[in-house]
């Protein structure tokens, strides 16, 4: 069955420093991953995916992230935080039927940027 | 950019009452979803409905739950009789292509 682990649950950064979040996942098929932002009270907020392609993808925002099949990894970068990127991140992989592709979360890191 | 809506945004309700929640996805969407996050844990997936049916439940939607997506537009879960551990923040989410779900604002569910 797949999963999803996200090393971390609060990661703290200083506003124009690195951001790395970890996502770890375990699929018994090519996995689609995706990662997701929740901003206070709202919904999520897709921020990228990977499906087939290029390993890696770009999403809004300047972030970033690689699918590492050996590694089972899909870690978020984006190379310079901004105060406004304090939030919840969830990293979900798919685990597909022929007409369900169910997201199975991560338990989410939450982000925090200190001016 | 259109956006998948969701009202109320605050349910409160006692025990054993029902509730339908309801969800307006962006018109051109095929695939329905509905997942629940309990406060401090995972988001969890309920339920999912393609071509006027469901396509895949978990072992959370039992008997008390139902979807349906009568007219159309709007795509609801009802829940028949609700239980003080039903209380969570339900996410609706849809998608023109099944794996991209977009999802909306949430409805905050307080049973009492």
């Amino acid at each position: 069955a797949q999963s999803v682990t996200q090393l971390g649950s609060h990661v703290s950064v200083s506003e124009g420093a690195l951001v790395l979040l970890r996502c770890n996942y375990s699929s018994s098929v090519p996995p689609y991953l995706f990662w997701y932002v929740q901003y206070p009270n709202q919904g999520l907020q897709l921020l990228l995916k990977y499906t087939t392609g290029a390993t890696l993808v770009k999403g809004i925002n300047g972030f970033e992230a690689e699918f590492k099949k050996s590694e089972t990894s899909f870690h978020l970068t984006k190379p310079s935080a901004h105060m406004s990127d304090a939030a919840e991140y969830f990293c979900a992989v798919s685990d597909r039927t022929d007409s369900s592709y169910k997201l199975i979360f991560g338990s989410g890191t939450r982000l925090l940027v200190r001016p | 950019e259109p956006e998948v809506t969701q009202t109320p945004s605050h349910q409160v309700t006692q025990m054993g009452q029902e509730v339908i929640l309801r969800c307006v996805p962006i018109s051109n969407h095929l695939y329905f979803y509905w997942y629940r996050q309990i406060l401090g844990q995972k988001v969890e997936f309920l339920v999912s409905f393609y071509n006027n049916e469901i396509s895949e439940k978990s072992e959370i939607f039992d008997d008390q739950f139902s979807v349906e997506r009568p007219d159309g537009s709007n795509f609801t879960l009802k829940i028949r009789s609700t239980k003080l551990e039903d209380s969570a923040m339900y996410f609706c989410a849809g998608g023109t292509v099944a794996y991209e779900q977009y999802f909306g604002p949430g409805t905050r569910l307080t049973v009492t």
